[in-house]
């Protein structure tokens, strides 16, 4: 079965500084899909950013660009130029391409120092 | 606009009684999943449908039902046979069951038992 490990349960980074959320997955397929969900204090998820893991060019979404390491299953998510509204918690999240469910890392809490 | 409706926001249980949560869907999309949100413990499938009068269990269904009369209605029942279901519950909703869509999520309802 494919898992989903984030090993930061919190980070806390400075305004405007730049932080990396880690991220690794488990899986013996090829195909599939990672995305990075944020969950403010709100609750409400909204996704971040989609990579599809036949692509070898990282997805980027403004200030958001992941590294994706297919070999490795590594999927990390950058933050440049972190603002106050990026507070919240990230989950990693897997999707086969065959399947319909998705699975998440039980999350990584993200402070923003001002 | 479109988008995944939950209520109640939040739900209040007395021991021994069945309770249900609500999910409304305008998205036109097919699948539809219920997850459930613990502190630490990140996102956990508890039910999802791919198609109406259709549904599977997921990772921790004891204890819950669903039904799926309708594509845009996919309501989960908490039974008295689930032993902890204070938690944070969250519908979401994808447009196919492959093809590496990632979800949409209503708002959440947060379950208190009293």
């Amino acid at each position: 079965a494919q898992t989903v490990t984030q090993s930061q349960p919190e980070m806390s980074v400075q305004e405007a500084e730049t932080v990396t959320l880690s991220c690794t997955y488990d899986t013996s397929e090829s195909d599939y899909y990672l995305f990075w969900y944020k969950q403010p204090p709100s609750r409400q998820m909204i996704l971040v950013i989609r990579q599809e893991a036949y692509k070898q060019q990282n997805a980027t979404e403004n200030r958001f660009s992941v590294n994706f390491q297919k070999a490795a299953k590594s999927f990390s998510l950058k933050i440049s130029d972190s603002q106050l509204g990026d507070a919240a918690m990230y989950f990693c999240a897997y999707r086969s391409y065959r399947d319909d469910k998705i699975i998440f890392g039980k999350g990584t809490r993200l402070h923003i120092l001002p | 606009d479109g988008g995944i409706t939950q209520s109640p926001k939040y739900l209040f249980r007395k021991e021994g009684q069945n309770v249900t949560l609500s999910c409304e869907q305008n998205l036109n999309h097919d699948a539809m999943y219920w997850y459930r949100q613990d502190p630490g413990q990140g996102l956990r499938l508890i039910y999802y449908s791919q198609i109406v009068n259709d549904f599977q269990k997921g990772d921790i269904a004891e204890g819950y039902s669903v039904s799926r009369e309708k594509k845009e209605s996919f309501p989960l029942t908490v039974t008295s046979a689930q032993k902890n279901p204070t938690a944070f519950y969250l519908c979401a909703s994808s447009p196919h069951r492959t093809g590496g869509y990632g979800y949409t999520f209503g708002s959440g309802t947060r379950l208190t038992v009293v």
